[in-house]
């Protein structure tokens, strides 16, 4: 079992609806990152969090350190939030484990 | 302030020949860690270095090695190439290692 664990996989949505995507870890975390990669681009990072919940525009990151879950959920999608988004958790020694990503696709 | 530079931006070799790949920092990041992905293969992560000393290292042969200065820029070599080693490498930076991470636009390399 991975230590990161993403879902889904692929998720392909029309524009305007509400998306979630999630994240669990089995491991001690001292922080948890979001990041967006689209496609043939760089990897932006959207959120870096180790407790509760941040808000950027339409994006809406949450943490549960307890449950070792993590949300990241996006509002009013449009096609431009077509990416991959990918989790990332700070474990021991600021190790950096992956998540294997989830491919959003926003149809108009 | 400037982002993080990775050059080259693409590089074509040859099996059997080696490579050098270069990352700048943001200015003040003391960690630096660098991954390579491949279609279908997701980020894998080869190593990060933190005031130049290698902090982490992932499950790569030992072809793959980088340093980091004291300016901390770090730089990445591939020796003995093959063609698996095609892929985009990206390497990012951050303050500390649970800080924001920044990442750099990558290098493409193509083994032929």
């Amino acid at each position: 079992k991975n230590e990161v664990e993403q879902s889904p996989q692929n998720l392909t949505a029309q524009e305007g609806e509400f998306i979630t995507i999630n994240c669990s870890y089995s491991v001690g975390i001292s922080a948890l990152h979001w990041l967006q990669q689209h496609p043939g681009g760089g990897i932006v990072s959207l959120f870096m969090l180790s407790s509760g919940k941040k808000k950027h525009g339409r994006l809406i990151a949450t943490i549960n350190i307890q449950e070792k879950h993590s949300s990241l959920h996006i509002t009013a999608s449009h096609p431009r939030d077509s990416a991959v988004y990918i989790c990332a958790v700070v474990g021991s020694n600021y190790q950096l484990i992956w998540g294997a990503g989830t491919k959003l696709i926003i149809k108009p | 302030k400037a982002g993080v530079t990775q050059t080259p931006r693409y590089l074509i070799k040859t099996r059997g020949q080696q490579v050098t790949l270069s990352c700048s920092p943001i200015s003040g990041h003391r960690s630096v860690s660098w991954y390579q992905q491949t279609p279908g293969q997701g980020l894998q992560f080869l190593f990060e270095y933190f005031s130049e000393t290698q902090r982490n290292k992932g499950n790569f042969p030992g072809r793959f090695s980088g340093r980091q200065f004291s300016n901390s820029r770090s730089e990445m070599n591939v020796s003995t190439l093959e063609l698996g080693d095609s892929a985009l490498y990206l390497c990012a930076s951050s303050y500390l290692g649970d800080s924001p991470l920044h990442f750099g636009n990558g290098t493409r390399l193509t083994v032929t």
